[in-house]
């Protein structure tokens, strides 16, 4: 149980286009999803909080306007990355919580690769 | 916890051997979380084990263990029987805002050989 999927698995677009990224919880449903990005051999930097049915929760310097997300269903958040440019080409990866609780186990989605030339 | 610290950038381990990842942490909350999430090169996360601040016994999962020393501010993984197979990047995490965010070390990679 508790599978994550992600969609596309990589993209690659040119300069100035958007690019929308689907996270699925498969098997269970989640209120809350998180958004991460990872560059090259560096950790993984939380995004957003994804909120079912409500705003995201932004973390500080991430820009909403770029990156928007929509959290429409218990097992579906999107994130679109808007006007992509070479600099947002890094690994994003989503996470679905179990549970309620904030204790409860972040499982993760495969990642998608995003390169902008 | 609001600041996760993975001191090893690399590690090397003989095959069938046991081998602890380091991890401290630092948070002024009583209650708090602590997992540990493996890597593999797909760049897929994959949860190992989860140790909650009020747990009297260390967590253990299979071959994976939790050195959980709180005074100290530590969750060591600890695991056992290495295999070809854990070779990968060892991220420790720690639920911090109100538990609803995870704040990840800069992870440890690790390399078994055979």
């Amino acid at each position: 149980g508790a599978v994550v999927s992600q969609h596309p698995s990589w993209v690659i677009c040119k300069s100035g286009t958007s690019v929308k990224i689907e996270c699925r919880s498969l098997d269970f449903q989640a209120t809350t999803m998180f958004w991460y990005r990872q560059f090259p051999k560096q950790s993984l930097m939380l995004m957003a909080t994804s909120n079912e049915g409500s705003k995201a929760t932004y973390e500080q310097g991430v820009e909403k306007d770029k990156f928007l997300i929509n959290h429409a269903s218990l097992t579906l958040s999107t994130l679109t990355v808007t006007s992509a440019h070479p600099e947002d080409s890094s690994f994003y990866i989503c996470s679905a919580r179990v549970g309620e609780m904030g204790t409860d186990t972040q499982y993760f989605g495969p990642g998608t690769r995003l390169t902008v030339l | 916890a609001q600041k996760i610290t993975q001191t090893q950038p690399g590690m090397f381990v003989q095959e069938k051997e046991a081998v602890t990842l380091d991890c401290t942490y630092d948070t002024s909350d009583q209650s708090y979380g602590l997992f540990w999430y493996k890597q593999p090169s797909s760049g897929e996360m994959i949860f190992l084990i989860y140790q909650g601040s009020y747990d009297e016994q260390n967590a253990t999962e299979g071959r994976y263990s939790l050195n959980f020393q709180k005074a100290r501010k530590s969750a060591n993984l600890v695991i056992s029987a290495s295999q070809l197979g854990d070779s990968a990047m060892y991220f420790c995490a720690g639920l911090s805002g109100g538990y609803n965010k995870l704040i990840f070390g800069a992870g440890t990679r690790l390399a078994v050989h055979p």
